[in-house]
């Protein structure tokens, strides 16, 4: 079956960097683009970008261009996203999300980042 | 980039009464416009893309209509399960946008 499993809470200080991991299955890793989607607490939910499955596309939403990268590794079919220069506003939960037909279908089960001052 | 406005932000019903809602582009999306449901602590799920499709394994209650820039996701008959927060999302090109959630809850 389809899974998206992303990897564990972290917890950063103001102006450090995140990675995020979402180890994929179930799925022809190079047939689906992946989508980054992030919600802070008790708010609602704000796209970040989407990464090409096999080849060197990404697109960013505008708001996190230039402190976010999307990388891939075909070999493991697990997609990640690292975020720059955190602050206070970045405190939310990052979900992957698999596109299917302007939409997404599967999502990780979220990873909580924290950060402090 | 494109606005979604859903209406209202909450929505108060009882089980069996059906639920109305809307989503309001600041421009025409085209069939590109999505509906969610998200419960506490868990992602969102898929109900309806491309305006009225039905994603797999959801009940016939949920239906999906509308055009250009007026959307409306609809709920037959609320069962309990369906108190939840929902949210619209539009593509345009290569960028997403979601509404900020009308939250069903029961009355």
């Amino acid at each position: 079956q389809v899974q998206l499993v992303q990897s564990g809470a972290e917890v950063k200080k103001s102006g450090a960097s995140v990675k995020v991991s979402c180890k994929t299955s179930g799925f022809t890793f190079t047939t689906h683009y992946i989508h980054w989607v992030r919600q802070a607490p008790g708010q609602g939910l704000e796209w970040m970008g989407i990464r090409g499955p096999n080849d060197d596309y990404t697109f960013y939403a505008q708001k996190f261009q230039g402190r976010v990268t999307m990388t891939r590794d075909t070999s493991t079919s697990t997609v990640y996203m690292e975020l720059r220069g955190l602050t206070s506003e970045d405190t939310a939960v990052y979900y992957c999300a698999r596109e299917y037909k302007s939409s997404s279908d599967y999502w990780g089960q979220g990873t909580l980042v924290s950060v402090s001052s | 980039e494109i606005v979604l406005t859903q209406s209202p932000a909450t929505l108060s019903l009882s089980p069996g009464e059906r639920a109305t809602l809307s989503c309001r582009a600041s421009q025409s999306v085209s069939n590109y416009l999505v509906w969610y449901q998200q419960k506490p602590g868990q992602a969102p799920r898929l109900l309806i893309y491309d305006v009225s499709t039905r994603a797999t394994g959801i009940p016939a209650r949920f239906s999906g209509s509308g055009s250009g820039t007026d959307f409306t996701l609809s709920i037959s008959s609320l069962e309990p399960e369906d108190f939840a927060v929902y949210y619209c999302q539009q593509r345009n090109s290569w960028t997403w946008t979601f509404g900020q959630g009308t939250k069903v809850e029961i009355k």
